[in-house]
């Protein structure tokens, strides 16, 4: 079956802009993670959904970065104001009723 | 907290003979171990997890890893190396009684020489 999808595979941006992220999930996944990969800090956990729960937002590095998931599927990651130190891969994960997370071929972000 | 910790950058291997990449976590509680393989330009790929019973797992691949407590260690194993093994290798890991994401290692760089 299809797998996690991202969108777009590769973006370009210029500092102080926003930028906007989007990760399909395995079709029934009711879990959702975004994660960061840089050179300098490895992969990160910044996001986690859960069904209709709150979602958990302990990983989000500053007010900068938002996220949402709506209609418990499609979720999209938001930078606003975008710095240079925010250029990294951004992976999204989705997962069903195991432990097992399943990741996308991630965005890579690049901030000039 | 959660930590893992992947001792070696980087592991070289000649084709066809055993390697091993080494994991330590620490957790608080029981812990969840998996390792997932990345190559260049792609996503993070299942290799396998460790939930509970046998402590030595099989995977994708011909991949296993044995989970031992006392040592708190889940290295990766592979009996005859592949020159497409060759790879990026993160281990991770989540508390059983914690939240659900996990806690990624700095990764392995394996490279098998044919």
């Amino acid at each position: 079956g299809a797998g996690v999808s991202q969108s777009p595979s590769n973006k370009v941006t210029e500092k102080g802009k926003d930028v906007e992220l989007r990760c399909d999930p395995i079709s029934g996944h009711t879990a959702l993670y975004w994660y960061r990969q840089s050179l300098g800090q490895g992969l990160e956990f910044l996001i986690y959904f859960q069904g209709n729960s709150a979602p958990d937002k302990s990983g989000l590095p500053s007010d900068r970065f938002s996220a949402e998931r709506t209609g418990g599927s499609v979720s999209t990651l938001t930078i606003q104001r975008t710095q240079q130190e925010d250029s990294a891969v951004y992976l999204c994960a989705s997962g069903g009723a195991g432990e097992t997370q399943y990741f996308g071929p991630g965005t890579r972000l690049l901030v000039l | 907290a959660q930590s893992v910790a992947q001792p070696e950058d980087q592991v070289n291997v000649a084709e066809g003979n055993p390697l091993t990449v080494k994991c330590t976590y620490s957790v608080s509680g029981n812990p969840y171990l998996f390792w997932y393989v990345q190559y260049p330009n792609r996503g993070l790929q299942f290799l396998l997890k460790y939930i509970t019973g046998d402590n030595l797992v099989k995977g994708s691949y011909g991949f296993e890893a044995e989970f031992n407590k006392s040592q708190t260690s889940f290295h990766l194993k592979k009996p005859s190396a592949l020159v497409s093994d060759s790879a990026l290798y993160f281990c991770a890991v989540r508390d059983k009684g914690a939240a659900r994401q996990l806690t990624f290692g700095s990764g392995t760089q394996l490279t098998v020489l044919p």
